[in-house]
């Protein structure tokens, strides 16, 4: 039974379209994030919720809108896609806020976009 | 802010080799440290911390990291490598005001047979 699961793992799509990446945890966790890995490997943290709140909103285009209808499901929408939106996006879940604390993320088996 | 330098994107030793992968970290606060492996097309997994306490800390499959305040640095390292260890790995500093890691570039491990 995976504990962060990421649909779909691979998506290729044209510029210009819409797409969303949908994450499900059943560990219980109240906090989920959304990661972008880049071809370099570089991570940056996108988003974070708190038991559906939004509580971490990094420098990320508004292209790109989280949802999250409960603390178990963290979903990405990404509009008008580009060809820099191509990367890796990780969705991961800890405990708490305070589960960062103690390095306590969860992750998922990311999501590779190909916009072409 | 917290940042984390991790010192060469790529790492290749044989397999039994030491295993030393670099990390500084710059924080204004005592850091909390982390090390996070990435096997290919699979997610982030921990590998080990350093919060408080003992500055030796040991980790799963072997490896252990020293937290050296004086050095500012957060090493991974490991006695004998084994395929199984080829792999991707992460330091990691826990930015706490704003409740968020903060991950270095990555160093990519090799382990030749």
């Amino acid at each position: 039974d995976t504990a962060v699961s990421q649909t779909p793992k691979y998506l290729v799509t044209q510029m210009g379209n819409d797409k969303s990446i949908k994450c499900e945890q059943n560990l219980g966790h109240d906090t989920m994030y959304w990661y972008k890995q880049d071809s370099k490997k570089f991570l940056k943290i996108m988003f974070s919720y708190n038991n559906k709140e939004l509580i971490i909103n990094e420098t990320v285009p508004n292209r790109f809108s989280p949802k999250s209808p409960d603390k178990a499901h963290l979903n990405l929408h990404i509009n008008s896609l580009e060809l820099g939106d191509s990367a890796v996006y990780f969705c991961a879940s800890s405990p708490r806020e305070i589960g960062v604390r103690r390095g306590e993320l969860f992750f998922g088996e990311g999501s590779r976009l190909t916009v072409l | 802010a917290q940042s984390v330098t991790q010192l060469g994107s790529h790492v290749s030793v044989s397999e039994g080799a030491l295993v030393l992968l670099r990390c500084n970290y710059s924080s204004s606060v005592p850091p909390y440290l982390f090390w996070y492996v990435q096997y290919p097309n699979q997610g982030l997994q921990l590998l080990l911390k350093y919060t408080t306490g003992a500055t030796l800390v040991k980790g799963i499959n072997g490896f252990e990291a020293e937290f050296k305040k004086s050095e500012t640095s957060f090493h991974l390292t490991k006695p004998s490598a084994h395929m199984s260890d080829a792999a991707e790995y992460f330091c990691a500093v826990s930015d706490l005001n704003r409740g968020k890691l903060i991950f270095g570039q990555g160093t990519e491990l090799s382990v030749k047979p």
